[in-house]
C-alpha cells in the first residue's frame, strides 16, 4: 500500500493564529485525498475531499474559509486551519485514495490551540 | 439511529482468546474497511472487503452484504492486539463513515 506522511505530528498554537498541516503521499500519485478529524473519545469524521488541481469538497458543517485545503500536486495536500480557536483542537488525519476503494492513512497531527 | 453500529464498545480478553467484533451498517456501500487505531492515534487499515471473507495472519474479516453486517475476528489474541478497532463502510466516492470503535484490551 501507499506510504502517507503528515507534518507536523504535533503542534501547539495560540488562539487566532493559523496552522498548516501537510499530507504527503510518498510513493503513490494521489488524485484524491481525504481530511478527517477526531475529537477526544469520538469517531473520525470526514471534513473534506481533496482533489488534485480542483477545489476541495467540504462536508456539511465544515467551514471552507476556515479550513483551507490545497491539493496542488499528486503527492501533497495541505490543510490550513485559519484563526484557530481552542475548539479546533483535535486530531487531524489525512488519507490517500488508492485503487479499488482502498485508503491509506497518515499518522495524524494533534493540534492544540491555547 | 447511527449509520454504523459496532459491538461491543469495550472488550477485555485474556491472552489467547478468540475475539469477535461486530459491525452493522444501514448505508449502501462499495466496500467496508476495518481499521486499527493505537493509543497514539495512528490508523492502520487492516482489511478492505466488499464480499466474502479475508484472512491476514491471525485476523479474519467477513462481510454479508445482504444483511449489511461485517465481523472482525482475532484468533489467539495477544496483548499487542490491544487497540481500538473501527468499522468504516465506504461509498462509491471513497468517503468513509466511521463506527465509534471497539476498544480491545488483551491481558497477559
Amino acid at each position: 500500500g501507499a506510504v502517507v506522511s503528515q507534518h507536523p505530528s504535533r503542534v501547539i498554537c495560540k488562539s487566532g493564529t493559523s496552522v498548516k498541516i501537510e499530507c504527503r503521499s510518498l510513493d503513490f500519485q494521489a488524485t484524491t485525498m481525504f481530511w478527517y478529524r477526531q475529537f477526544p473519545k469520538q469517531s473520525l469524521m470526514l471534513m473534506a475531499t481533496s482533489n488534485e488541481g480542483s477545489k476541495a469538497t467540504y462536508e456539511q458543517g465544515v467551514e471552507k474559509d476556515k479550513f483551507l485545503i490545497n491539493h496542488a500536486s499528486l503527492t501533497l495536500s495541505t490543510l490550513t486551519v485559519t484563526s484557530a480557536h481552542p475548539e479546533d483542537s483535535s486530531f487531524y488525519i489525512c488519507s490517500v485514495r488508492g485503487g479499488s476503494y482502498e485508503q491509506y492513512f497518515g499518522p495524524g497531527t494533534r493540534l492544540t490551540v491555547t | 439511529k447511527n449509520e454504523v453500529e459496532q459491538s461491543p464498545q469495550n472488550l477485555t480478553a485474556q491472552e489467547g482468546e478468540f475475539i469477535t467484533i461486530n459491525c452493522s451498517y444501514s448505508v449502501g456501500i462499495s466496500a467496508l474497511h476495518w481499521l486499527q487505531q493505537h493509543p497514539g492515534g495512528g490508523i492502520v487499515s487492516l482489511f478492505m472487503l466488499s464480499s466474502g471473507k479475508k484472512k491476514h495472519g491471525r485476523l479474519i474479516a467477513t462481510i454479508n452484504i445482504q444483511e449489511k453486517h461485517s465481523s472482525l475476528h482475532i484468533t489467539a489474541s495477544h496483548p499487542r492486539d490491544s487497540a481500538v478497532y473501527i468499522c468504516a463502510p465506504g461509498g462509491s466516492q471513497g468517503n468513509l463513515i466511521f463506527g465509534k470503535g471497539t476498544k480491545l484490551s488483551v491481558k497477559p
